[in-house]
Formats: C-alpha cells, structure tokens, sequence
C-alpha cells in the first residue's frame, strides 16, 4: 500500500498570508496525486487533480505542484474560508489518502 | 446540477448488515464510476471501492472484501453499498463518490461528493 505523509499536522496562518502544504508518498506515484479540502461537518471536495490541475470552480489561489513522491499544495493569499482540513490522495496504486492538514486561524 | 444524496442516518447492532443508499442526479448515470469511502470520527478517510453502473462491475478494497457489496439499479440512479457483519469500529460517516470523468477505463479522481450517512454501531 502507497502511504502518503502530509505535514505539517497542523497550519497556524493568517488570513492574507501563504500557505503551503506538503504530501509525501512512500513510493512513485507520478502525477497521479489530488487534494481535498473538507469543512467541519462537510463531504470533501476535489481542489487539485493530477498533481496540478484545479478542479472546476476552484479559485485561482490554489495551485498544485510536485511529481514522482513530492508534493505541494500552495494557497496563495489565505481568505477566512480556507480554514479547514487538506487531504492528498493517490491513484496510483488503488486509492490511498494522508492523514491530513488542519489549517487553523492564527 | 450534479448531485449525489444519501440515505440517512442508521444505527445497527454489532453482526448486523447495513445498506446506504446514493441517489444520482443531473447526469448520465451508467457513464461514471461510483465509489464509496468512509471517515471515522475524527478520523481521516478511507476508500472502500467502486462500481460501474454500466456493467455492474466492482472493485473492493482489500479491507473490507467478503464483507462489502456494492450494486446499483440504473432504473433509478441509484448506487448501493452495503456492510455485514458490522463492528464497533465501522462507525463512520459513509460516502459514496462520482468518478470525476465520463467514460473512462481507470477509475479516476473523486468529484462530487454524496453529503455523508452516519452508521452508527452499538450495542
């Protein structure tokens, strides 16, 4: 099984500032990577697909980068609505997600 | 608009069967994978597997083989997942998931989302 290591566990950021968030596969997932974003009490839902592709409707601000076992989420200019839980996922080999970032207010 | 809803919410005994329901709408049903994945309290998530509405064909994981079924009925867009043999640590929040593209031969990226069932194992 593909384990994926997001970090850090948790973000402490204000709003306007830059985020970035880390996936680490423990073998070659090539671009096969996603990332999520869920809000308390709320389904996930698809922000980046294929490592750097963002999802339909998903504002400018995210951008995905990274290939082979290292990724990155970038959200350029926090705004309040982006507090909440990041996920990377693979397709590589079956689907496996990480554990999660908690992206908290400062 | 593409929506996916869910049944609701269930509490079973231990050794019981549970059986979720995902209702399809706003597009071409028997074109795109469903999947289901679940998230325990406080937890992260977890993929279960995927059907094709079009064949009927599916994919479990590992995990949960020999006790998950997933089918669907295309006369009402509608994909099913049941657990049996339920335990404690099948408590979780349910979802079941659209394939993000139509068509394709390798299940893709999850996109939309179902808005969740909780299933609630207790004695």
């Amino acid at each position: 099984e593909i384990v994926l290591t997001q970090s850090p566990a948790t973000l402490s950021l204000s709003p306007g500032e830059r985020a970035t968030l880390s996936c680490r596969a423990s073998q070659d997932v090539s671009s096969y990577l996603a990332w999520y974003q869920q809000k308390p009490g709320q389904a996930p839902r698809l922000l980046i697909y294929d490592a750097s592709n963002r999802a339909t409707g998903i504002p400018a601000r995210f951008s995905g980068s990274g290939s082979g076992t290292d990724f990155t989420l970038t959200i350029s200019s926090l705004e309040p609505e982006d507090f909440a839980v990041y996920y990377c996922q693979q397709r590589s080999n079956r689907f496996t997600f990480g554990q999660g970032t908690r992206l908290e207010i400062k | 608009q593409v929506q996916l809803v869910q049944s609701g919410a269930e509490v079973k005994k231990p050794g019981a069967s549970v059986k979720v329901s995902c209702k399809a709408s706003g597009y071409t049903f028997t074109g795109y994978y469903v999947h289901w994945l679940r998230q325990a309290p406080g937890q992260g998530l977890e993929w279960m597997g995927w059907i094709n509405p079009n064949s009927g064909g599916t994919n479990y994981a590992q995990k949960f083989q020999g006790r998950v079924t997933m089918t669907r009925d295309t006369s009402i867009s509608t994909a099913y997942m049941e657990l049996s043999r339920l335990r404690s640590d099948d408590t979780a929040v349910y979802y079941c998931a659209r394939d993000r593209i139509f068509g394709v031969v390798t299940p893709n990226w999850f996109d939309p989302w179902g808005q969740g069932t909780l299933v609630t194992v207790s004695s």
